[in-house]
């Protein structure tokens, strides 16, 4: 069964230095997302991708934060300069074309601000 | 703006005893809902979803959810859990012209064996 795939698992990073968090999304999906739960909360939307560029994003996803597809396969979350606050799990998820599909979640990244 | 609310945050039952977890949403057009469950160090996984037509809705493992649309509730059911069922349980909505998922702030249920 095709599925999200996301590396690391875990990252261990200084406050202030920059994170790139990658994602394969399912091959044939056309919808990119990233979502982050913070231990003990809820899953919070941050930012949708479809057709190259950000289809909506929310208020957490501010200028510290950007995404990319590099290459057609990867689906990359970059924090420029990481807080304490950002620590966090950060799932990928992706959809197909389809309107009322489902999203397809991977396992998530654990990031851990010290 | 869509929101969920999940109003227990965590339910502890024994095995075979009924569940229901409660999910209310608030929406003003047509409603995508959703519940989702995060087993202990696994990624969130689709239990089942409500599109349209039969409010109530059957998914995997034996879970089930009805629509109740004057309500604006969407409440999970199973009639017998098992101790396999321990996990996080997610209600959420579809939100936004993209298709992102608006999230409750989850339930988290534990079933003694």
């Amino acid at each position: 069964e095709p599925e999200v795939t996301q590396t690391p698992s875990h990252q261990v990073t200084q406050m202030g230095q920059e994170v790139i968090l990658r994602c394969v999304p399912i091959s044939n999906h056309l919808y990119f997302y990233w979502y982050r739960q913070i231990l003990g909360q809820k899953v919070e939307f941050l930012v949708s991708f479809y057709n190259n560029e950000i289809s909506e994003k929310s208020e957490i996803f501010d200028d510290q934060f950007s995404v990319e597809r590099p290459d057609g396969s990867n689906f990359t979350l970059k924090i420029r300069s990481t807080k304490l606050e950002d620590s966090a799990m950060y799932f990928c998820a992706s959809r197909g074309g389809v309107t009322t599909g489902e999203l397809f979640f991977g396992e998530g990244s654990r990031l851990t601000v010290l | 703006a869509q929101s969920v609310s999940q109003h227990n945050h965590h339910v502890i039952l024994s095995e075979a005893a009924s569940l229901e977890l409660g999910c209310n949403y608030s929406y003003g057009g047509t409603v995508n809902l959703f519940w989702y469950v995060q087993y202990p160090g696994q990624h969130l996984q689709l239990l089942l979803k409500y599109f349209s037509g039969d409010p109530l809705v059957k998914g995997i493992k034996g879970f089930e959810a009805e629509f109740i649309k004057s309500k604006f509730s969407f409440n999970l059911r199973k009639p017998s859990v098992q101790w396999s069922d321990t996990a996080e349980y997610f209600c959420a909505v579809r939100g936004g012209s993209q298709g992102n998922l608006i999230f409750g702030k989850g339930t988290k249920l534990s079933v003694k064996p």
